[in-house]
């Protein structure tokens, strides 16, 4: 998985509650990126970052927040958790934006 | 309508047959065109990698774009069962970090 680790792998929560997922990279790439993963919908971007400190939103960024404050790691926040945002997310790297690459998944539940 | 679309499948062949799967898309502007395979709970690895139209080939894997009908396809030839995943189409626009991906199509190869 190109260097790639997230964690946790597995996390089952509330509703409600705050959870951040950490994406760490060891390959030094420019950009990182956030996606969710559910049935029938594909690969879908919440955020994305080109930089320390630098991101933006993607096309499902409601109600997810993110930081970068060092090359290697993305964390991705869900600010108060729904069952909605039960999904696969993956965070993916790319040192030229077209050619991403990605990391192995979390399985996040809300119940 | 999505932006970009491909047929669920499932799809099931048997070993050795030809495989094609395809992807259509509304956007004009996409530029770069990938496809991933994904792994029962695995993260997506980056197939083929295609700028524009045309064909690209990497051994028994073969990518063709037709910008005019916005239709991007991927042949696999020889196929084994090892090549039984879901299949993601991916697309781009040149500049923009907000890549669009399919829903996937799962394939089976039956020994």
């Amino acid at each position: 998985d190109a260097g790639i680790t997230q964690s946790p792998r597995h996390k089952v929560t509330e509703t409600g509650t705050p959870v951040t997922l950490r994406c760490h990279q060891t390959e030094n790439h420019r950009y990182m990126y956030w996606y969710r993963q559910d049935p029938g919908h594909g690969l879908r971007l919440i955020h994305y970052s080109y930089g320390v400190k630098d991101t933006d939103k993607g096309e499902v960024s409601d109600g997810y927040s993110v930081s970068r404050s060092k090359t290697e790691d993305f964390l991705l926040t869900l600010e108060s958790a729904t069952s909605s945002q039960t999904s696969v997310y993956f965070c993916a790297i790319s040192e030229i934006s077209s050619e991403q690459y990605f990391g192995p998944g979390t399985r996040l539940t809300v119940t | 309508q999505k932006e970009v679309e491909q047929d669920p499948g499932p799809l099931s062949v048997p070993e050795g047959a030809i495989v094609s799967l395809n992807c259509t898309y509304s956007n004009s502007a996409f530029q770069y065109f990938m496809w991933y395979r994904q792994y029962s709970r695995k993260g997506p690895e980056l197939l083929m990698y295609t700028y524009s139209s045309g064909n690209k080939e990497d051994g028994r894997f073969t990518a063709q774009v037709d910008k005019s009908s916005k239709y991007i396809s991927l042949f696999i030839r020889d196929s084994q069962p090892s090549d039984s995943a879901t299949y993601l189409c991916a697309m781009s626009e040149v500049n923009n970090n907000d890549m669009r991906f399919g829903a996937g199509t799962r394939l089976t190869v039956k020994p």
